[in-house]
């Protein structure tokens, strides 16, 4: 089945730690995005990508760095300049004629 | 102006009855349009896309005003299982991301 995968699904991370979170999709989208979600707040698009080897910043990029290196592939990593990290992490595609996104089950880190 | 606005709610009605969400969008370019509905602690998932003659789906109707530059979901006949929270979402002009709302949460009660 067609579909989008995140792990994991809950993670715990030390201050100071770095952490990456994985996101795989076997939809042959081109685009690609990551989502941050508070308790009782909307999404807030962190870093999102077009195409292979290249990506954008979003609304809230900094501390956080992705990469692209394949098409099927866009993993997350939540650096230790992150003040605040606890939250629900989603990735999503999209194909690039804009129809609906696809998103995975997402991901809860809490830094203990 | 943010990109997306939705008015968080809850809004809270009871069975059966129809209630109406509204979210207005800042570019007037946007091309693409859609409903999500998010359960607690869930992924969000597409409700309906929103077409320009509009589009209804069961009990779910969609209109896309784009002078005005906003969308409307409309449910009718509430059910218990709608519970939720509504996500507007619109993609930008080239496609280039997608923009959500807030969202509003809607409470139905016995």
């Amino acid at each position: 089945d067609g579909g989008i995968t995140q792990s994991p699904k809950y993670l715990f991370r030390k201050e100071g730690q770095n952490v990456t979170l994985s996101c795989e999709q076997n939809l042959n989208h081109d685009a690609m995005y990551w989502y941050r979600q508070d308790p009782g707040q909307g999404l807030r698009l962190i870093y999102y990508s077009q195409i292979v080897n290249d990506f954008q910043k979003g609304d809230i990029a900094e501390g956080y760095s992705v990469s692209r290196e394949k098409k099927e592939s866009f993993p997350l990593t939540v650096t230790s300049a992150q003040k605040n990290p606890t939250a629900f992490y989603l990735c999503a595609s999209t194909d690039r004629v804009g129809t609906e996104a696809f998103f995975g089950q997402g991901t809860r880190l809490t830094v203990v | 102006r943010k990109e997306v606005e939705q008015d968080p709610g809850p809004f809270n009605v009871p069975e059966g009855a129809t209630v109406a969400f509204n979210c207005t969008y800042s570019n007037s370019a946007s091309q693409s349009f859609f409903w999500y509905r998010q359960d607690c602690r869930k992924e969000p998932k597409l409700l309906m896309s929103v077409y320009s003659s509009g589009n209804e789906d069961g009990r779910f109707t969609a209109q896309l005003n784009r002078a005005s530059q906003y969308i409307s979901l409309l449910i009718r006949d509430s059910k218990l299982s709608d519970s939720a929270t509504y996500l507007c979402v619109v993609n930008t002009p080239g496609f280039q991301k997608l923009v959500f709302g807030t969202g509003t949460r809607l409470l139905v009660s016995p």
